[in-house]
């Protein structure tokens, strides 16, 4: 069955630290894509990133970054010299293309509070 | 720039009512779904659409029902709210395509239903 799992219901660390968000996923599919979305206190889930499961490269955008290991099946996520401002819940989700729905799987999500 | 908006923010209904949750979006994506946020459980899907007129069951369709008239419209409706619909409810959109699974959505501000 589909399912993804991120362990880590809260973390908290200290402004400047770096960060790793975990995401487990389960799927028989061999083709399938990952998301992580980010949720700020105003609510609205903001699209960060999409993997292609043909596609491990892992990718970096300004201070964060993604592993994507199908050996593991883990899509994690780091954010480098964390900031107030990345204060949020971090969802990661699946979608198959095969599952003949649009819908994704989501996390359970990680609420990542940075203190200054 | 792309947006999903929703009729409120904040909504106070007393059991037994009949509610609506409106959602439109800008973008004229075929795709508008439906979910709701509940602490340790993520985002569960309630019902999607992919065009005018059709609806798909998601994972909890239990207790709600929903209506698209509309491309840029997809409303959730409560036919009887229970205490048990108290929740945060996302509306979000997707373009389609050939492969709508690999699209990301996208989310509204949410709308925090108290049904007492």
């Amino acid at each position: 069955a589909q399912k993804v799992t991120q362990a880590q219901t809260e973390i908290s660390v200290v402004e400047k630290e770096d960060v790793t968000l975990d995401c487990v996923y389960e799927t028989r599919d061999t083709t399938y894509y990952l998301f992580w979305y980010k949720q700020p206190p105003s609510g609205e889930l903001v699209f960060l990133i999409r993997r292609n499961s043909f596609d491990e490269q892992n990718e970096i955008s300004g201070r964060y970054s993604w592993n994507f290991q199908k050996s593991t099946s883990s899509f994690n996520f780091t954010i480098t010299a964390s900031q107030v401002v990345d204060s949020a819940v971090y969802f990661c989700a699946l979608s198959e293309p095969t599952s003949g729905t649009y819908k994704y799987i989501f996390g359970t999500g990680t609420r990542l509070k940075v203190l200054a | 720039d792309v947006k999903v908006t929703q009729s409120s923010r904040y909504l106070v209904k007393r059991t037994g009512e009949k509610v609506f949750l409106e959602c439109v979006q800008d973008m004229d994506h075929e795709n508008m779904f439906w979910y709701r946020q509940d602490p340790g459980l993520g985002l569960r899907l309630i019902y999607f659409s992919y065009d005018v007129k059709m609806k798909e069951k998601g994972d909890i369709p239990e207790g709600y029902s929903v209506s698209r008239e509309k491309k840029e419209r997809f409303s959730l409706i409560l036919e009887s709210a229970s205490t048990n619909q108290t929740s945060m409810y996302l509306c979000a959109s997707s373009f389609g395509g050939t492969n709508p699974s690999y699209n990301e959505q996208f989310f509204g501000p949410g709308t925090r239903l108290t049904v007492l």
